[in-house]
């Protein structure tokens, strides 16, 4: 087995500030997700990551940038936080061939 | 573009009644079809998944079936328990590129089984 871990659990930002959050998996998987889950909206993909150093576009990724430094990791950049912005950032990996995708616990995110 | 419809926002079920949950969904490509679960606190975990060669899927007790004449698919309970309160979430898997794979997810149906 193995785990999706993503930091920080909670996130607290003022509004233009940019906020970066990390999330590891050790599954060995090649391709690692970031949604983005607002109450009411369901999960809406931001960026994803096929290989190490890999960087795709998902419906929502205006106003983010992704590294993928190393397989294992990859990290969301919020470039400039929205004031009254609150919404769970789930990471996910998945390996090729398979369908299912592994989502970490998520980090909450509140922009005062 | 693929898209899916999930229409419940809540349920609210007392223990042993039975669940319904229904997902219609729209894809030119022959579509791969999951449930996943969503507990407090946590990230969405994978309960089922069907696929159309086998229309139908069996885990912990719930139960997805496919129907492609009306391009829905629907997880179904006979007899909820407290512990099954959670968010359930269709989704729909398309096959982008290479190794894209993407997920259409539905807005989700938070259940709730009062004891």
């Amino acid at each position: 087995g193995g785990i999706i871990t993503q930091t920080p659990k909670f996130l607290i930002g003022q509004e233009g500030q940019k906020l970066t959050l990390k999330c590891q998996q050790n599954f060995n998987h090649d391709t690692m997700y970031w949604y983005r889950q607002d109450s009411g909206k369901g999960l809406r993909l931001i960026y994803y990551s096929i290989t190490e150093n890999d960087l795709q576009k998902g419906d929502l990724s205006e106003g983010y940038d992704a590294s993928r430094e190393k397989k294992s990791s990859f990290s969301l950049t919020v470039t400039s936080a929205q004031k009254n912005e609150m919404a769970v950032f789930l990471c996910a990996s998945r390996t090729g061939g398979q369908d299912t995708q592994y989502f970490g616990p998520g980090t909450r995110l509140l922009v005062l | 573009g693929d898209s899916v419809t999930q229409k419940q926002g809540q349920v609210t079920l007392s223990e042993d009644d039975f669940l319904f949950i229904n997902c219609t969904y729209s894809t030119t490509t022959y579509p791969t079809l999951l449930w996943y679960v969503q507990y407090p606190g946590q990230g969405p975990q994978l309960l089922l998944k069907v696929t159309t060669a086998n229309n139908k899927g069996i885990s912990r007790g719930f139960e997805a079936t496919y129907d492609k004449g009306t391009t829905s698919f629907h997880l179904q309970k006979a007899s909820v328990q407290e512990s099954d309160s959670a968010v359930y979430f269709c989704a729909l898997v398309a096959m982008t590129n290479s190794a894209g794979n993407k997920l259409t997810f539905g807005i989700g149906t938070r259940v709730l089984v009062r004891p």
